[in-house]
């Protein structure tokens, strides 16, 4: 399995700028986490997926920022318009239920975003 | 609302030396419990993890926790620390299965680990 895809790996953009973030989960993960980290605030919640579906959007930090899942295998994170304290890395992660593995969640490698 | 607390934010040891780390945790059920690593710019790897029966787990690379229900913590523990445990750790929390946190993480603000040669 590949694992969880991220892309781009590394994004500079200049604030106002709109950024979309990209995943791919583990094919058969019914599961999908957004978290951003930052030294300040550590790792955060964004949101999450269940089958494709929003269940808990309350970690988005303002209406800059949207997430869609259009379908299994793939969501997006867009902030619109950036700001330079949007600057962190957005880490995306998936799970499931139905193999038995409740709860482990697996990370992608990250999006390192700078936003000048 | 369910909370983890790593009360270290830095420790170092020597290598060959033994670790352990804390993390708490407050939930008002039997919550599931994990432990993660991060190695400088590579996203998060699950070391072991704790849902029910045996209190003590096993994980990966070496590391073990033990689930204390009673002082609500789930400390991470290495008999002999080699350099290449160098990381920062996350404990984390979720809920049980039909429970509204179901699929939900929260993270410790994580532990950096040093290894002196």
């Amino acid at each position: 399995d590949a694992g969880v895809i991220q892309s781009p790996r590394h994004e500079v953009t200049e604030m106002g700028q709109e950024v979309t973030l990209r995943c791919k989960p583990i094919s058969g993960h019914d599961y999908l986490f957004w978290y951003r980290q930052t030294m300040m605030r550590g790792l955060e919640l964004l949101i999450y997926f269940n089958n494709n579906v929003p269940i808990d959007d309350s970690g988005m930090p303002e209406d800059r920022f949207s997430a869609k899942m259009p379908n299994a295998s793939f969501s997006t994170l867009k902030i619109q318009p950036s700001e330079p304290r949007d600057s962190a890395v957005y880490f995306c992660a998936s799970s499931s239920r139905d193999r038995g593995l409740q709860e482990t969640q697996y990370f992608g490698p990250g999006t390192r975003l700078l936003v000048l | 609302a369910q909370s983890v607390t790593q009360p270290d934010i830095h420790i170092t040891v020597s290598e060959g030396a033994s670790l352990e780390l804390r993390c708490n945790y407050s939930y008002g059920a039997t919550p599931y419990l994990f432990w993660y690593v991060q190695s400088p710019g590579q996203g998060l790897q699950l070391l072991l993890k704790y849902f029910s029966g045996d209190t003590l787990v096993q994980g990966i690379k070496g590391f073990e926790a033990e689930f204390k229900r009673s002082q609500s913590s789930f400390n991470l523990r290495k008999p002999s620390v080699h350099w290449s445990d160098a990381a920062e750790y996350f404990c984390a929390v979720g809920g049980p299965a039909g429970g509204t946190s179901y699929g939900k993480l929260t993270f410790g603000q994580g532990t950096i680990l040093t290894v002196h040669p």
